[in-house]
């Protein structure tokens, strides 16, 4: 069984630029969630799918990050413009969204960097 | 304010010892809990978890404790191998009426073995 894809898996750019990050999470599993992870910090949430629709978005910076999952499958995460603080680990993660099943598996990650 | 505290940022374990990672939490209805394991480059792997109603899980090498009354947890690995060196992020989940709730990670404790 295939795991969660994400890509790019390194992305630099310069401050002010866009950068969009992809993922695929792992088949039949309709939640999905976008992590920020900075260094030496555990992972903290942005945004929560169910199937199409964001059921938690209370962390995303709405004002420059935006985010989609249409057809409730893969997603995109977007910044623009970008900013020096962005710079960090993307994770993408995906549950079955089954009652009780906590279980999170998680893609490799993106890393920006951004100058 | 941070619901999982993981205390020390770093463990050295000489090989075939036990390893032993205290995670702390300060919310009580946190019902379930999760270690994963990260190695450089790569997402978090999910290890081990326990539900709030118990108060040990065990698989092959790896033990969770859970005391609920000082709300805390701890990861034992015995014996420690080479092999298990990495970042261990402790997570907590509050579910509610069978929808799943969002993990909160703790900072994470590396995890040195020696051989």
């Amino acid at each position: 069984e295939a795991g969660v894809v994400q890509s790019p898996r390194y992305k630099i750019i310069e401050k002010k630029q866009p950068v969009a990050f992809w993922c695929n999470p792992i088949s039949g599993h309709n939640t999905l969630y976008w992590y920020l992870q900075n260094l030496g910090q555990g992972p903290e949430l942005l945004i929560r799918y169910e199937n199409e629709e964001a059921v938690d978005d209370s962390q995303l910076p709405k004002d420059r990050f935006s985010a989609e999952r249409l057809k409730g499958v893969d997603s995109t995460l977007k910044i623009q413009p970008a900013e020096l603080g962005d710079s960090a680990v993307y994770l993408c993660a995906s549950s079955s969204g089954a009652p009780y099943s906590n279980e999170q598996f998680f893609g490799p990650g993106t890393r920006l960097t951004v100058l | 304010d941070q619901q999982v505290k993981q205390n020390s940022p770093s463990l050295s374990v000489q090989e075939g010892r036990i390893s032993i990672l205290n995670c702390d939490y300060t919310n009580s209805m946190f019902d379930y809990f999760l270690w994963y394991k990260k190695y450089p480059a790569e997402g978090p792997t999910f290890l081990i978890s326990i539900s709030s109603i118990k108060d040990k899980n065990e698989d092959g090498r790896f033990t969770v404790f859970l005391n609920k009354s000082a709300k805390h947890l701890s990861l034992h690995i015995v014996p420690s191998q080479p092999g298990d060196s990495a970042v261990y992020f402790c997570a907590a989940i509050r579910n509610y009426g069978g929808s799943q709730g969002n993990l909160i990670f703790g900072k994470g404790t590396k995890l040195s073995v020696k051989p």
